[in-house]
């Protein structure tokens, strides 16, 4: 069955970066893309952006150009997010999403990973 | 990118028909026929429920359906189960975003 397992929780200063990963297992990781999208608490859903698994092609929220990566590593089936130069306001659940293409970005993710709390906190 | 624009809260008493609507523009909802809907309970991460207007991923009840009429779509839940009370939120292909979200609706039955 398909799974998307994300890192565990993490505590960060502001003006420091985190990097959450993503293992993807149970399909053929490079056949979709990963999208990933944050909740700030008691807030909605924000699309932070896409790679695709195929091809490393990425398309990021213009918010956060400059200061968020996404990468993949097709030999562990696994994606990362990395965030820079951390802010209060970026405390939030993250959470990594299969994308149903590898070719362009859509907003059809049909498979979850379990979110990774990130608080910024002096 | 606004947020594509839900009521707040809708609720409904079991076994009655509720529908959420999520309003956009030309260049988002009413530009292309790519709008999702996702459910999430409290504490877990969002489902897919509905996608490309009006489809249903394999192992969602069929009392889920969506449509869309010019800008806005829309999300209808028939005979309503305790275990429909969730937050569900729209998704949509933009010309900029290229994705973006709507600010939730909370499903309360009551």
């Amino acid at each position: 069955q398909v799974q998307l397992v994300q890192s565990g929780a993490e505590v960060k200063k502001p003006g420091a970066s985190v990097k959450v990963s993503c293992k993807a297992s149970g399909y053929t990781f490079t056949s979709y893309g990963i999208s990933w999208v944050r909740q700030a608490p008691g807030q909605g859903l924000e699309w932070m952006g896409w790679i695709s698994a195929y091809n490393g092609n990425t398309n990021y929220a213009q918010k956060l150009q400059g200061r968020v990566t996404m990468t993949t590593d097709t030999s562990t089936s696994t994606a990362y997010m990395e965030l820079r130069s951390l802010r209060s306001d970026d405390t939030a659940v993250y959470y990594c999403a299969r994308d149903v293409s590898f070719r362009v970005v859509t907003p059809v993710m049909d498979y979850w990973g379990q979110g990774t709390l990130v608080t910024v906190s002096s | 990118q606004s947020a594509l624009t839900q009521p707040a809260s809708v609720s409904g008493s079991p076994g009655q028909s509720i529908t959420i609507s999520c309003t956009g523009t030309s260049s988002d909802v009413g530009g292309y026929n790519y709008v999702s809907w996702y459910q999430q309970h409290p504490g877990k991460a969002p489902k897919l429920m509905i996608y490309e207007v009006s489809n249903r991923p394999s192992g969602v009840s069929n009392r889920f359906s969506g449509s869309k009429s010019g800008n806005t779509a829309s999300l209808t839940i028939s005979g309503l189960q305790a275990e429909d009370e969730a937050d569900y939120y729209c998704s949509s292909y933009t010309s900029s975003s290229p994705v973006v979200f709507g600010g939730g609706t909370k499903l309360t039955v009551l």
